[in-house]
């Protein structure tokens, strides 16, 4: 089946730092954009970044570039999302997506999502 | 960077036909994407590029788009598509992507 598989819930304090992980199923995990959404609680969807498992090219959100790293493994079909020194502002779900990046941009897979709290 | 304005809210009768609307001048040079959230769920792709549909999405969902502006027309509305709407595209830099506001449709 193809899908896209998060890591679980995690609970952190203040200050912490959290990988969260993402690992495609049944295509071509390395040839195909990953990108990150956050999701705070009754709010949008953010754009955070996006990386091309293939080589490891990256590009970030002027609004998360420095606040957060996005890696990928491509021998193991897994995208992360590091978020150092947390804050209860973090607090959020956080998702991976499967993004097409031709004329048309889209994300067509979506992992389930991860939820972080952040408190002391 | 650009931004994506969608309503907060919309309303629509059941069976009846909602436009839901997100403004932003790089549309003017991008595509949209549509996405439906429901509570607790994540995003689901339901319209992208000049008017496609993924597999399993109703025909009833359509996208278009028009100068500045891209819409998402659900015509003969149901229930099960009460939810939050998503329009995505890219920035004006064309480098980075961005999400609108979301709109909160509510079938009567």
């Amino acid at each position: 089946e193809v899908q896209l598989v998060q890591s679980g819930a995690e609970v952190k304090k203040p200050g912490e730092s959290l990988r969260i992980s993402c690992k495609g199923f049944g295509y071509s995990f390395s040839n195909n954009w990953i990108g990150w959404v956050r999701q705070k609680p009754g709010k949008s969807l953010e754009w955070m970044g996006i990386i091309y498992p293939h080589d490891s090219d990256t590009t970030y959100s002027p609004s998360f570039d420095g606040q957060v790293t996005i890696t990928a493994d491509k021998s193991t079909s897994t995208a992360y999302l590091q978020l150092n020194s947390l804050k209860a502002s973090d607090s959020a779900i956080y998702y991976c997506a499967r993004t097409m990046i031709t004329l048309t941009t889209f994300s067509d897979l979506w992992g389930q999502g991860t939820l972080v709290s952040v408190s002391s | 960077s650009s931004e994506l304005t969608q309503d907060p809210a919309v309303s629509v009768a059941l069976g009846q036909t909602v436009r839901i609307t997100c403004q932003g001048d790089n549309l003017r040079s991008f595509y949209a994407a549509w996405y439906q959230q429901k509570p607790g769920q994540a995003p689901v792709l339901v319209v992208y590029g000049k008017n496609d549909r993924p597999s399993g999405i109703p025909h009833r969902f359509s996208g278009s788009s028009s100068g500045n502006t891209a819409s998402l027309t659900i015509t003969g509305a149901q229930g099960e598509d009460e939810a939050d709407y998503y329009c995505h595209s890219r920035d004006s830099s064309g480098k980075h992507l961005i999400f609108g506001g979301g709109t909160k449709l509510t079938v009567l």
